[in-house]
């Protein structure tokens, strides 16, 4: 079975521009979370979708938004990019249910400049 | 809010040692999740913990979830090189159980010296 793949692997975005970031989760898992991890700091969770809805987020503003698509892969989407967004950007899939086991991707490395 | 506190912030150990590292909360967890993040990748889980008191294996490595719920260690026995890396402890928000939704810890560094 893969793992989670993340696209792209790095990135530099000039501020106030908008990106897109991509995870594929592993097969058959219909769950993902979104994690912005800064230099140095532990990942902050930044949202979940679950079957293509939202189902709950973290402290970030409504310019972070994602998207769940039928084959459960997902996109992270950053408006109005501020230089503060750069960070290691990691989402993690699983098959849902309690304390399920989650699997993380290696990241997009975001840098705005 | 919740926050977890990871300490110590860095380690630096000769191979062979063992090696034991903390993470405290002044919130109730009902689960308590222990990370490896080497470079360049995502975090690997190493162990679950899911009920107070408990006390689980996983090779050189064992967890412990603290008794009050608030917190839980880790500890390596006879570290290696490939022991090198940052440590992550993390549970689910507001004592739910979704551990898709985990607040981090700020990571322990270990650098192991052959």
């Amino acid at each position: 079975e893969t793992g989670v793949t993340q696209s792209p692997t790095h990135l530099i975005k000039t501020r106030g521009q908008q990106v897109t970031l991509r995870c594929s989760s592993q097969s058959g898992h219909n769950t993902v979370s979104w994690y912005q991890q800064a230099l140095g700091q532990g990942p902050q969770f930044i949202f979940q979708y679950y079957r293509e809805e939202e189902n709950g987020r973290g402290n970030f503003p409504p310019r972070f938004s994602g998207l769940q698509f039928p084959n459960y892969s997902s996109e992270l989407n950053v408006n109005a990019l501020e230089l503060d967004d750069s960070a290691l950007y990691l989402c993690a899939s699983s098959l849902g249910g309690q304390n399920s086991g989650y699997t993380f991707g290696s990241g997009t490395r975001l840098t705005v400049v | 809010g919740q926050q977890l506190n990871q300490s110590p912030q860095s380690m630096f150990i000769q191979e062979g040692e063992d090696v034991s590292m903390n993470c405290t909360s002044s919130s109730i967890f009902n689960t308590w999740l222990w990370y490896k993040q080497d470079p360049g990748e995502g975090p690997v889980l190493l162990i679950a913990l899911y009920k107070a008191g408990e006390l689980t294996s996983n090779g050189r490595l064992t967890a412990q979830f603290g008794i009050t719920r608030k917190d839980s260690f880790l500890n390596i026995s006879a570290s290696i090189p490939s022991d090198v890396g940052i440590y992550f402890c993390a549970g689910p928000f507001h004592g739910s159980s979704n551990t898709g939704k985990l607040i981090f810890g700020q990571g322990t560094t270990l650098q192991v010296k052959p």
